[in-house]
């Protein structure tokens, strides 16, 4: 089992719509949990960080977060084709110790 | 400059050739990281210093060497390197808070490595 999985993609969705970001992780000691985007030849640009179970939002954005479950989620409300990047999901075990998935590549479509 | 800074953003080298990256952080941060971003693989962390000191080593072939002279510098070392080595390298700073599990990282631009 990956240690962090998340669905390649791409995710399509129409302009206007929510789009539902996925991730599950597989350490239960796992304490903190961010999401960026990351822009075709550009790096990884922070978007959330999330620590404590239930919802966080800020702006279009809430970010998901159930423990039992091992599992985190972005929600983007009202999408824009200025949206569409790949997601990475970033969980941190201990200390400085992080570990990406693989992203979700979503397109929003105008 | 604001930010965290990497050069070069482009680099080729032979395979015999040594060659270092650079990243410069300037958001106060103590921690720094080094990545590797291949195509369609996930992030990679390779190394992290925390208080100028190596906490994490994710088994990185000798090849690559890191250096961190003080908390705002750090440096990638790159000598025999193979082909599978091309990738992004991407730097990141986080300052550790004690009394917060929250170490939100922050990325240079990267720097393109190609080697031939």
């Amino acid at each position: 089992q990956k240690e962090v999985e998340q669905n390649s993609g791409p995710l399509s969705v129409p302009e206007g719509a929510i789009a539902s970001l996925n991730c599950t992780y597989s350490d239960r000691v796992s304490q903190s949990f961010f999401w960026y985007r990351q822009y075709s030849g550009k790096s990884p640009e922070l978007i959330m960080s999330i620590y404590s179970n239930g919802d966080k939002e800020d702006g279009r954005f809430t970010a998901q977060l159930n423990k039992a479950s091992q599992y985190v989620s972005l929600l983007i409300r009202d999408s824009q084709p200025s949206d569409s990047a790949t997601y990475l999901c970033a969980v941190n075990r201990y200390g400085q110790n992080f570990v990406f998935g693989p992203g979700t590549r979503l397109s929003v479509l105008p | 400059e604001t930010g965290v800074t990497q050069t070069p953003r482009h680099l080729v080298m032979g395979m015999t050739n040594k060659k270092s990256l650079k990243c410069e952080q300037h958001l106060g941060h103590n921690a720094m990281y080094w990545y590797k971003q291949s195509a369609k693989k996930p992030l990679e962390l390779m190394f992290v210093y925390s208080l100028e000191e190596r906490v994490e080593n994710n088994s990185v072939p000798s090849r690559f060497s890191p250096e961190c002279p003080n908390s705002s510098h750090l440096f990638l070392h790159l000598h025999t390197l193979q082909p599978e080595d091309s990738a992004l390298y991407l730097c990141a700073s986080s300052q550790e808070k004690p009394t917060s599990r929250a170490y939100e990282q922050y990325f240079g631009p990267g720097t393109r490595l190609t080697v031939t």
